[in-house]
């Protein structure tokens, strides 16, 4: 089964800096991976998702941005952070069986 | 499109009872697959159950279970002896064939009490 690492586990940043969150899968190749938002007691929000290195593909136009740059890396970035991109960041990757393997999040407060 | 729905924001139940969350889907594929995740306070999403679409047979884990009714596109979860560890959020979502979006409901609060 893959497992998938993220880190830091806290952030706080001020606005107008800029963000990087990296997640890496481990036990599997070619996963498909996805980075969410999910906001205090709600629910998930997908940001992007991935089939394969270098392709990218956005479900909501914001100020974030998400890279590919290997096969088990999926890094979030952001140029200029807002304050309502504070939130909890998940990744998650893909089995064969469909099943969303997540990691353990970032919480994120833009301050 | 495909869709989610969760209708219990919140849910209670007192530890050893039995507790079923609810979950409608609509989608027009013949080929899919039926998930519930578990989100306890930590934040980490854990797998707790999944179903395939073209399995008659109930899913079936430790004290998870489903009742999955395909023409009614229901797919709840029964948590039979509630544990205060089982206080969680709990996710319903539909991944489809062909599509490599998962759809996700917007969750149902689990709170047991001693």
């Amino acid at each position: 089964s893959q497992t998938i690492h993220q880190w830091p586990a806290t952030l706080v940043q001020p606005v107008g800096s800029p963000l990087s969150l990296e997640c890496t899968v481990e036990g599997t190749s070619n996963p498909n991976l996805y980075w969410y938002r999910q906001a205090a007691g709600r629910g998930l929000q997908l940001l992007f998702y991935s089939v394969g290195i270098g392709q990218i593909s956005s479900e909501v136009p914001q100020n974030l941005s998400a890279s590919r740059p290997q096969d088990r890396q999926f890094i979030l970035s952001s140029k200029k952070l807002l304050l309502s991109d504070s939130g909890f960041y998940l990744c998650a990757g893909a089995s064969p069986n469909y099943e969303q393997y997540f990691g353990p999040g970032t919480r994120l407060t833009v301050t | 499109a495909q869709t989610v729905t969760q209708s219990q924001p919140e849910m209670s139940v007192q530890e050893a009872e039995t507790v079923t969350l609810s979950c409608t889907y609509d989608t027009s594929e013949n080929n899919y697959y039926l998930f519930w995740y578990k989100q306890p306070p930590s934040r980490q999403m854990i797998l707790v159950i999944r179903q395939e679409a073209y399995k008659q047979q109930n899913a079936t884990e430790n004290r998870f279970s489903v009742n999955f009714q395909k023409a009614a596109k229901s797919f709840s979860l029964k948590i039979s002896d509630s544990q205060l560890g089982d206080t969680a959020m709990y996710f319903c979502a539909l991944y489809s064939g062909g599509s490599y979006i998962p759809t996700f409901g917007r969750g149902t609060s689990l709170i047991v009490h001693p």
